[in-house]
């Protein structure tokens, strides 16, 4: 079966502890995203991956960082989060220009 | 700057009537549109599609009409279902890659 799959998927943290949200895909996909999605500016791209190694900024970067090692993970990391960090964050891949598939999500609270 | 935008948060229908949601688009380059659907406590899942050679996609109850003059699109669902309430998002993609850009989503509610 098709899998993105994401963890945690509920997570409260402190400010200033490093944290990762891990992203894993089975489809062999090349292209995979984090979003993050906020009442009222629906889904923004913080930073995407063309394929192993090759990462590039989104929309929204700023307080991430991401990682291309291997082509079915891509975890998005929180070096020292902030409360307007608080989000709901969705992994995506897509193969070339087909649709994308997405995680189930993973709910963040900052405090 | 929003290139995507769905300016509509809400929409309720009665059962059995046609759900329009509306979608508008700034970046001429966009030349690929989706929709999403999506429940709460899920990720969205890919609905339907629409190249920029086409005017109308139709799958099911569900249609997508493209109008690239006037940067616009819609989605159609008919007849509408319970089942169908969620937030509705729409996306666009340029030729050059494969990154999308959403819009804000629109909340549909179908009441029985």
């Amino acid at each position: 079966e098709a899998q993105v799959t994401q963890n945690p998927r509920y997570l409260i943290t402190v400010t200033g502890k490093k944290l990762t949200v891990t992203c894993s895909q089975n489809m062999n996909h090349e292209y995979m995203s984090w979003y993050r999605q906020d009442p009222g500016l629906g889904l923004r791209q913080i930073y995407y991956s063309m394929n192993v190694e090759v990462t590039d900024k989104g929309d929204v970067p700023e307080g991430y960082k991401v990682s291309r090692k291997e082509k079915r993970n891509f975890p998005l990391i929180l070096e020292s989060p902030s409360p307007n960090q608080t989000s709901l964050y969705f992994c995506a891949t897509s193969r070339g220009n087909t649709e994308a598939f997405f995680g189930q999500g993973t709910r963040l609270t900052v405090v | 700057d929003q290139q995507v935008k769905q300016n509509s948060p809400s929409l309720s229908v009665q059962e059995g009537r046609i759900s329009i949601l509306n979608c508008d688009y700034t970046n001429s380059m966009f030349d690929y549109f989706l929709w999403y659907k999506k429940y709460p406590a899920e990720g969205p899942t890919f609905l339907i599609s629409i190249s920029s050679i086409k005017d109308k996609n139709e799958d099911g109850r569900f249609t997508v009409f493209l109008n690239k003059s006037a940067k616009h699109l819609s989605l159609h669902i008919v007849p509408s279902q319970p089942g169908d309430s969620a937030v509705y998002f729409c996306a666009a993609r340029g030729s050059s890659g494969s990154r999308l850009t959403f819009g804000e989503g629109t909340q549909l509610t179908v009441n029985p």
